[in-house]
């Protein structure tokens, strides 16, 4: 069981690029999540998906956009990549009223 | 506007002895709580969680207290060992109303030998 499969792990960007972050659970999760790990700022989340189909923005949204492709992958894409985008990017799933399992993370540098 | 704070970026703590890591929120529609554990490079972990109906949880040398009318939950950990050096997130959600779960700043756990 691979649990959540993110990739890539690394990206350098530069302004301006655009690129989709991959992520893929084998958990039969009804929901899943994008967060950004920020020095000092935790986990903050980008975007939520509580099903297939649907989508909701998070606490930091702007700047991304996400598709919910089917039950088992959650894609997370930059249209336009900026320095202010450097982080590190976590993929999540969930079932309702149980913890979330993360993916390993991808690291992306904005230059 | 935060709704999770852990107002305590860092905390060291003896091998042996007791850590305690707190949290607080603001959101009333909290409802379910969680604790992650996170090494650096790799993602977070989950630890324990409450349901907003109990008051404490207990798994082996975790537990976590919950105090609603303070809005206010904490994390024990009884004996403190080295692999438990990491930065904790506490983490909430409303069930009721969606499956989001948003976290706090995170606290980092020193255990000195």
């Amino acid at each position: 069981n691979a649990g959540v499969t993110q990739t890539p792990k690394f990206q350098v960007l530069k302004t301006g690029q655009s690129m989709t972050l991959q992520c893929a659970q084998d958990m039969n999760h009804n929901s899943m999540y994008w967060y950004r790990q920020d020095p000092g700022m935790g986990l903050r989340l980008i975007y939520y998906s509580a099903s297939e189909g649907t989508t909701d923005k998070g606490e930091v949204p702007n700047g991304y956009n996400v598709s919910r492709l089917n039950k088992r992958e959650f894609s997370l894409r930059l249209e336009s990549a900026a320095p202010s985008q450097t982080s590190v990017y976590f993929c999540a799933s969930s079932e309702f009223r149980n913890e979330a399992f993360f993916g390993q993370g991808t690291r992306l540098t904005v230059v | 506007d935060q709704q999770v704070k852990q107002n305590s970026p860092s905390l060291s703590v003896q091998e042996g002895r007791i850590s305690i890591l707190n949290c607080d929120y603001t959101n009333s529609m909290f409802d379910y709580f969680l604790w992650y554990k996170k090494y650096p490079a790799e993602g977070p972990t989950f630890l324990i969680s409450i349901s907003s109906i109990k008051d404490k949880n207990e798994d082996g040398r975790f537990t976590v207290f919950l105090n609603k009318s303070a809005k206010h939950l904490s994390l024990h950990i009884v004996p403190s060992q080295p692999g438990d050096s990491a930065v904790y997130f506490c983490a909430a959600e409303s069930t009721k109303r969606d499956d989001k779960i948003i976290f706090g700043k995170g606290t980092r756990l020193h255990i000195l030998p």
